[in-house]
């Protein structure tokens, strides 16, 4: 069966510090995959996805990159974190092709810059 | 970017209530789904729908995929206490892995105090 780990699930980061946030999904592969960012009690903003190693679209200009060494592997990444950075990061993965309707998402991260 | 209007944005229920709530859109989607987000979690897939008119359930949940392909309701009924959550309805433009999902701002259900 097919999961995905996320990691990690809280972190108090300072300002002007790196981020590195860590998706995987096991079970599959060449999935679509997507990070989210969702304010507090509030709706889903995409931020990046991808089809394929190296391959990376990104939604909304912003503080924050993402790439995708591995085929089942995608990070999100900052060099210098702002306070509005702060949020709830989910990563989700789609199954391509025939039958892959639905996002599968992890559990999240809940990040606060201070 | 494409919207999707999902109302109410939050709602109080009291246990045993049913609950309704929709999303509607300016254009034709060929498939609906509603998720659900627990506190501090991912959202969970609730219902899929892929056919105009299909009617699906999932325990005390039902949805539908509106027939003219740009709506869809989920309702729950005997509303229970762990009901409590963010719905999101999400709606594809294509069949298959094609396209990104289009998710809706959500509903907030809450306990009525």
């Amino acid at each position: 069966s097919q999961t995905i780990h996320q990691w990690p699930a809280t972190l108090v980061q300072p300002v002007g510090s790196p981020l590195s946030l860590e998706c995987t999904v096991e079970g599959t592969s060449n999935p679509n995959l997507y990070w989210y960012r969702q304010a507090a009690g509030r709706g889903l903003q995409l931020l990046f996805y991808s089809v394929g190693i190296g391959q990376i679209s990104s939604e909304v200009p912003q503080n924050l990159s993402a790439s995708r060494p591995q085929d089942r592997q995608f990070i999100l990444s900052s060099k210098k974190l702002l306070l509005s950075d702060s949020g709830f990061y989910l990563c989700a993965w789609r199954k391509t092709g025939t039958g892959g309707y639905g996002y599968t998402f992890g559990s999240g991260t809940r990040l606060t810059v201070v | 970017g494409q919207q999707l209007n999902q109302s109410p944005q939050s709602m109080f229920i009291q246990e045993g209530e049913d609950v309704s709530m929709n999303c509607t859109s300016s254009s034709i989607f060929n498939t609906w789904l509603w998720y659900k987000q627990d506190p501090g979690e991912g959202p969970v897939l609730l219902i899929a729908l892929y056919k105009a008119g299909e009617l699906t359930s999932n325990g005390r949940l039902t949805a539908q995929f509106g027939i003219t392909r740009k709506d869809s309701f989920l309702n729950i009924s005997a509303s229970i206490p762990s009901d409590v959550g963010i719905y999101f309805c999400a709606g594809s433009h294509y069949g298959g892995s094609q396209g990104n999902l289009i998710f809706g701002k959500g509903t907030k259900l809450s306990v009525k105090p």
